[in-house]
């Protein structure tokens, strides 16, 4: 079946620091694929998105290639910063419709 | 664009009761609704997916009749939980989608708080 798979967490980082959160997802279909973040109290909101192989998703400073060869959608920032503490989630549609599965997300702090 | 609320943000009930949540697409007509629930520290779990005016499908080991589905209008849905216990207390979380194929837009989510 579908699944997506997120490293081990929690993660904390200085502020500006370098961030990388790994994803890979099962190669099954032509999915598509999201980062979500949600911030403490709040619901999912969209960061980014790719929909085929070999596209970046961007927003906000954090970036994600769909990578068909190694089955990754890794997301990374170059400098984060103390708002982009949140819990962050990758997921894949099944390619047949929009139907989602998440990955069990990550929690990101980012020290001043 | 692509705004989805949900109403109530918490809410607190006494054990037999019944409590509804409703999923409203703002700006879009949403072909279908996603119902989730979300535990503490762990990732979301769907509950069931709604088509505007047919059936909801759940998922395996949902219990249909504790969780009554209502998708009347492109952009309502309604979650009911009937006779809600303590395990029920959770966070529910709706999405809702323009199309079969297109990317899902959450909801702020729901407390809920069962006594």
């Amino acid at each position: 079946g579908n699944s997506v798979t997120q490293m081990e967490g929690p993660v904390t980082l200085s502020e500006e620091a370098f961030l990388t959160i790994n994803c890979t997802y099962t190669a099954t279909g032509y999915p598509s694929l999201f980062w979500y973040v949600q911030y403490p109290g709040e619901g999912l909101q969209l960061l980014l998105k790719a929909t085929k192989a070999d596209d970046k998703g961007s927003n906000k400073g954090f970036e994600a290639t769909y990578r068909k060869e190694t089955t990754s959608f890794h997301l990374e920032k170059g400098s984060v910063q103390v708002s982009d503490s949140a819990v962050y989630f990758c997921a894949r549609t099944d390619g047949a419709n929009s139907k989602l599965t998440f990955g069990k997300g990550i929690t990101l702090s980012v020290r001043p | 664009g692509a705004v989805v609320s949900q109403h109530p943000s918490w809410v607190i009930c006494k054990s037999g009761t019944s409590v509804k949540i409703e999923c409203r697409s703002l700006d879009f007509q949403a072909t279908t609704m996603f119902w989730y629930r979300q535990f503490p520290k762990q990732s979301l779990m769907l509950m069931a997916t709604s088509n505007e005016g047919s059936k909801a499908t759940y998922e395996q080991g949902v219990e249909k009749d504790k969780f009554l589905i209502n998708h009347a209008s492109l952009t309502l849905s309604t979650l009911t939980v009937t006779s809600a216990h303590p395990e029920d207390s959770s966070f529910y979380i709706c999405s809702a989608s323009p199309g079969v194929l297109d990317t899902q837009y959450f909801g702020p989510g729901t407390r809920l708080t069962v006594l």
